[in-house]
């Protein structure tokens, strides 16, 4: 596709139950992020992948949250055993290489609603 | 924890106004600042960009005026539009890109 497309666009859950968002990003970027804006706030680093190497998830804030990028392509963020807390629209963005001089291009997030 | 510091958080201009939004940062490890745009229900995007050897740059209606040494940038919109009405987000990037909190800018007709 032209852009970064993410899925599900809405996704409303039920507390304690697992959720799993896609990213797919620009094809040939080799550096994907995932951050949460919640209503009204700035966008919280969560992760950050930069082709073979080892991600940074150092702005995961648990260990129910984790994420993976298979092939250096399509990323998932899993949330396990989800809270209210965890509403929030979560974007995706990748970029041609790392972050620095390289415009990082977002999807239109996924809007998350734990009830 | 890197820090960008963004205000104010909410704008109110006259259309054919000066919109100016500022932040401050603390690592003088980062090496890129791009500016970005967002309205209601997409993602942000890109909208101008600076390296800290640059003290100006301008692209059109926006500037961007960077102070390295009070580690201190700004975004100027000129003849401000309705269309501007947004929330922008400043960021400062070394090895990974750290926002600010957002200002949301509306501008009246």
């Amino acid at each position: 596709g032209a852009g970064v497309s993410q899925s599900p666009s809405n996704k409303v859950t039920e507390k304690g139950k697992d959720v799993e968002l896609r990213c797919d990003p620009i094809s040939g970027h080799t550096a994907l992020y995932w951050y949460r804006q919640s209503l009204g706030q700035g966008l919280e680093f969560l992760i950050y992948f930069q082709g073979n190497s080892a991600p940074d998830k150092s702005g995961l804030p648990s260990d129910r949250f984790s994420a993976e990028r298979t092939g250096g392509s399509v990323s998932t963020l899993t949330i396990q055993r989800t809270q209210q807390e965890d509403s929030a629209v979560y974007l995706c963005a990748s970029s041609l290489r790392g972050p620095s001089g390289t415009e990082a291009f977002f999807g239109q997030g996924t809007r998350l609603t734990v009830v | 924890q890197q820090q960008v510091k963004q205000s104010p958080q909410s704008l109110i201009v006259q259309k054919g106004g000066i919109s100016i939004i500022n932040c401050a940062y603390e690592n003088t490890a980062f090496d890129y600042f791009p500016w970005y745009q967002q309205f209601p229900g997409k993602g942000p995007a890109l909208l101008i960009a600076i390296r800290p050897d640059v003290s100006e740059k301008k692209e059109g209606r926006f500037t961007i005026s960077f102070n390295k040494s009070a580690k201190q940038f700004s975004l100027h919109i000129m003849d401000s539009q309705p269309g501007d009405s947004a929330t922008y987000f400043c960021a400062a990037i070394s090895n990974k890109i750290i926002f600010g909190k957002g200002t949301r800018l509306h501008i009246l007709p």
